[in-house]
């Protein structure tokens, strides 16, 4: 069965540093998403991509993070400046553009831990 | 320490058991709504899905009943197994809204005693 799947499952981060989050989103799927999990609490959407531009962001989503298609298999979040509330489970997930196109299919997840 | 975030509530039943899993939700105007199951350390795992122009649809094993009256949503697990053990999270989507932007509930923790 077809899976997104997510790089690194772990990442540790220095306050302040750069990372990217890289996701590899089912193959024939259309729309890209990132959500994450603070511990403990509720999934929240982070972002929609669609035909290479953002179609919906959240309020958490501010000019810090950013995403990106490079290529036409990999999907990423770069979180430019992390902080400590930027710890967190972070989820990628894909969905297809017919009639299945709100039925997102969720990756395992990047766990991210800013010291 | 002093416990933050959310504390789940849980529903404890025997193997063999069905299991009713609930959900209230807020938006009137919502017209998706999705089950998903989170696995430790996993991320959520599609089960059902339904429509607001139904009021039931049933999967392998699930079942999804939908009251708009009263904005309620449950997921009805027939025969629940040790698998089944995992936190459970309806999630919705606004009519209008952008598709993909799901607003998810804060979850039910199904422990199955074997």
């Amino acid at each position: 069965e077809p899976e997104v799947t997510q790089t690194p499952s772990h990442q540790v981060t220095q306050m302040g540093q750069e990372v990217i989050l890289r996701c590899v989103p089912i193959s024939n799927h259309l729309y890209f998403y990132w959500y994450r999990q603070i511990l403990g609490q509720k999934v929240e959407f982070l972002v929609s991509f669609y035909n290479n531009e953002i179609s919906e962001k959240s309020e958490i989503f501010d000019d810090q993070f950013s995403v990106e298609r490079p290529d036409g298999s990999n999907f990423t979040l770069k979180i430019r400046s992390t902080k400590l509330e930027d710890s967190a489970m972070y989820f990628c997930a894909s969905s297809d553009g017919g009639t299945g196109v709100e039925k997102l299919f969720f990756g395992s997840g990047t766990q991210l831990s800013v010291l | 320490g002093e416990s933050v975030g959310l504390h789940l509530p849980t529903l404890s039943v025997q193997e063999g058991d069905n299991s009713i899993i609930n959900c209230a939700y807020s938006n009137s105007a919502s017209d998706y709504f999705i089950w998903y199951k989170q696995e430790s350390g996993k991320g959520p795992q599609f089960i059902i899905d339904i429509r607001s122009n139904m009021d039931k649809r049933q999967g392998q094993r699930v079942t999804v009943l939908l009251n708009k009256t009263v904005k309620h949503l449950s997921l009805q697990i027939a025969a629940t197994q040790p698998g089944d053990s995992a936190v459970y999270f309806c999630a919705e989507k606004d009519y209008g809204g952008s598709q993909g932007n799901l607003i998810f509930g804060k979850g039910t923790k199904l422990s199955v005693k074997p």
